[in-house]
């Protein structure tokens, strides 16, 4: 699977929209782009994937740079329940035997009052 | 309606003890995974399973063993506990092995070796 980079830290005022970046310049036609997060000592929750048009649901909004070797989530009006550490993972879908996911380390988002 | 649970929240024990926890997850899903988030928070895959067969099995070692009485069931399982396996361990499900569904975590299970 394809490595993922993300800064270690973000803030966000809220009530502003929180645009994280990943960069996965390694990435290859047959990965999906994933998002997760996890708010502290929870489990982690699933926000959003995609392949290479932009996505968008009830949570979030994806954007994937035409080349996919970036994108961005955006999270448009931040609460304060947003604050957590957010995952972008890279990985091939339907592949045989495994959906195993590969956490980094991932972008700790601070939305500030 | 809790969808993957776990138990216990907490467990804290003696080194070389054995003990087991509970994986449960009422959603319908085809397979389960344990996830091992270590002091430093990253969060490794350990194993999975799809219809009571093991697919995934990481350098996990073999005093870990997963059990799935039925589908809705991974109970993790671990023998002669050591100091390095404080962690928290979190079961997830998917709807199935292949493909892109997003996984449901569970809230956690935090255990202490002492």
């Amino acid at each position: 699977d394809a490595k993922t980079t993300q800064p270690p830290s973000m803030d966000c005022a809220e009530g502003r929209a929180a645009n994280l970046p990943c960069n996965h310049s390694t990435i290859s036609g047959n990965e999906y782009v994933y998002w997760y997060r996890q708010i502290h000592s929870q489990g982690p929750q699933y926000i959003i994937h995609g392949l290479k048009n932009n996505e968008t649901n009830e949570m979030a909004s994806l954007i994937i740079t035409e080349d996919r070797k970036s994108s961005t989530l955006i999270l448009p009006h931040a609460t304060l329940r947003d604050t957590a550490v957010y995952y972008c993972i890279v990985r091939v879908a339907f592949r045989s035997g495994a959906n195993n996911l590969f956490f980094g380390t991932g972008t700790r988002l601070t939305v500030i009052p | 309606d809790t969808a993957v649970s776990q138990t216990p929240k907490y467990l804290v024990t003696q080194m070389g003890n054995d003990k087991s926890i509970k994986c449960e997850q009422n959603l319908g899903h085809d397979t389960m995974y344990w996830y091992k988030q270590d002091s430093k928070k990253f969060l490794k895959i350990m194993f999975s399973y799809n219809n009571k067969e093991l697919i995934i099995n990481e350098t996990v070692p073999n005093r870990f063993s997963p059990k799935s009485p039925d589908k809705a069931h991974l109970n993790l399982h671990i023998n002669s506990l050591e100091l390095g396996d404080s962690a928290v361990y979190f079961c997830a499900s998917s709807p199935s092995r292949t493909g892109y569904n997003e996984q449901f975590f569970g809230p956690g299970t935090r255990l202490t070796v002492l």
